[in-house]
């Protein structure tokens, strides 16, 4: 069965850092991996998605790896901003079925403080 | 507004009503979720349905009870529901694998089950 687990949990940051949150999974025979934001109380948007063949993806100021012989993924964030401040959410899309089948993390919650 | 909408935004019910959430997506997608977010715990998968037939049930008890009329609706019918059942309930849809888009989430449902 396949598990997601980020890191940190939590992260408070200054306006203007550059941070790193980190996913790793436990079957690495996924189609692919995908980053989301989720603001309090609402849905789920999509940042980045990873096809298990890439290596990264970028938008913005976002960055995301994937490793998948690893199981990790990074999401890169540069020059962060309180508007910035939400839940993370990574999820692995597994292998083995047509349609898809996401795997969640917990989620990192990001405080950018100005 | 994303392309999948869900209504209500909110729902409060009492333990011996029925009440219905509406999905619906605007993005051709053949495939549509339900998953289930209760506070501190990761997403959970509900159910799938794929081309309207329904692919996976993640041991669900039968108060809940999915329908997919065709490939851009879903509904959840509730009925019983305790009230460990409060949460977030997201409605999602997605390609077959091999999708450059991932999946896109509907903005949710409240549900307060009293």
């Amino acid at each position: 069965k396949q598990e997601v687990t980020q890191i940190p949990a939590a992260l408070s940051v200054p306006e203007g850092e550059n941070l790193v949150l980190n996913c790793s999974f436990t079957d690495s025979a996924i189609y692919n991996l995908q980053w989301f934001r989720q603001d309090p109380g609402k849905g789920l948007t999509s940042l980045l998605l990873i096809q298990s063949s890439q290596r990264e993806q970028t938008s913005g100021r976002l960055n995301a790896s994937l490793d998948k012989s690893s199981g990790r993924s990074t999401l890169y964030i540069a020059a962060s901003q309180p508007g910035d401040s939400a839940t993370y959410l990574c999820a692995v899309w597994d292998g083995g079925t047509s349609y898809g089948k996401l795997t969640f993390g917990q989620g990192t919650i990001l405080t950018v403080h100005p | 507004e994303t392309g999948v909408t869900q209504t209500p935004r909110h729902l409060v019910m009492g333990m011996t009503n029925k009440k219905s959430l509406k999905c619906e997506q605007h993005l051709g997608h053949n495939a549509m979720y339900w998953y289930k977010q209760s506070a501190k715990k990761p997403l959970e998968l509900m159910f799938v349905y794929n081309f309207k037939e329904q692919t996976e049930n993640n041991s669900v008890p039968s108060r809940f009870s999915p329908e997919c009329p065709n490939s851009s609706h879903l509904f959840l019918h509730l009925h019983t529901l305790q009230p460990e059942d409060s949460a977030l309930y997201l409605c999602a849809s997605s390609q077959e694998h091999g999708s450059n888009y991932g999946y896109t989430f509907g903005s949710g449902t409240r549900l307060t089950v009293v």
